[in-house]
């Protein structure tokens, strides 16, 4: 079917708004993972899920960022009271198996511009 | 924490070269390397895996190896193309997530 689709694939914010970015994954894949890619950076890993539960978040850099994931498919970032450091392309993947060995298929990413 | 460097960060080369990039991860004990090439505003494609058992693998003029021993890993591409000209990114899986290099900007001039 088709690959890892993201929306918005672009989205321009005022800072301190609300934004939500969407992940659909390949369908059947268990695992969804969130990376961020600043400019000049490397990939920047958010969160992880393993169907609807995150079994590791650790990489969420504030308690603005929240993600959450419905029926082990569709999952949402949010980010609220935005900032102009949140600035970024937002990557998601998805993998058939979790953890250890699986290849990962990645989305375009959602281009997000606080102003 | 496990590191991962690539070098170069950035290479030109005229088309028809062999050339071979180069990433090294900090920490040994990894259950796979994965090498991705990601285009300008795209996400990543995943070019080569290769478990920690393995020592290469090969998907047409791509190669890639591990020497897990001493935290190694290139991707040799034969007779470069224009089209592949892109971002290569070397990833390391100590559990999960997957653990990222910066990437080499490879251009490939015709």
């Amino acid at each position: 079917g088709a690959g890892v689709s993201q929306s918005p694939s672009n989205k321009v914010t005022e800072k301190g708004k609300d934004v939500e970015l969407r992940c659909d994954p390949i369908s059947g894949h268990t695992a969804l993972y969130w990376y961020r890619q600043s400019l000049g950076q490397g990939l920047e890993f958010l969160i992880y899920f393993q169907g609807n539960s995150a079994p590791d978040k650790s990489g969420l850099p504030s308690d603005r960022f929240s993600a959450e994931r419905t029926g082990g498919s569709v999952s949402t970032l949010t980010i609220q009271r935005t900032q102009q450091e949140d600035s970024a392309v937002y990557l998601c993947a998805s993998s058939p198996l979790g953890g250890r060995g699986a290849p990962l298929h990645f989305g375009n990413g959602t281009r997000l511009t606080v102003t | 924490k496990q590191e991962v460097t690539q070098i170069p960060a950035a290479l030109s080369v005229p088309e028809g070269e062999n050339l071979v990039l180069n990433c090294s991860f900090t920490d040994s004990a990894i259950y796979n390397l994965q090498w991705f090439r990601q285009d300008p505003g795209k996400g990543l494609t995943s070019l080569l895996l290769i478990q920690s058992s393995q020592r290469e693998q090969t998907s047409g003029r791509l190669n890639a190896s591990l020497d897990k021993s001493s935290g190694r890993s290139t991707l040799y591409i034969a007779a470069s193309q224009p089209g592949d000209s892109a971002t290569y990114l070397c990833a390391v899986s100590p559990a999960s997530p997957l653990v990222f290099g910066k990437g080499t900007r490879l251009s490939v001039i015709a």
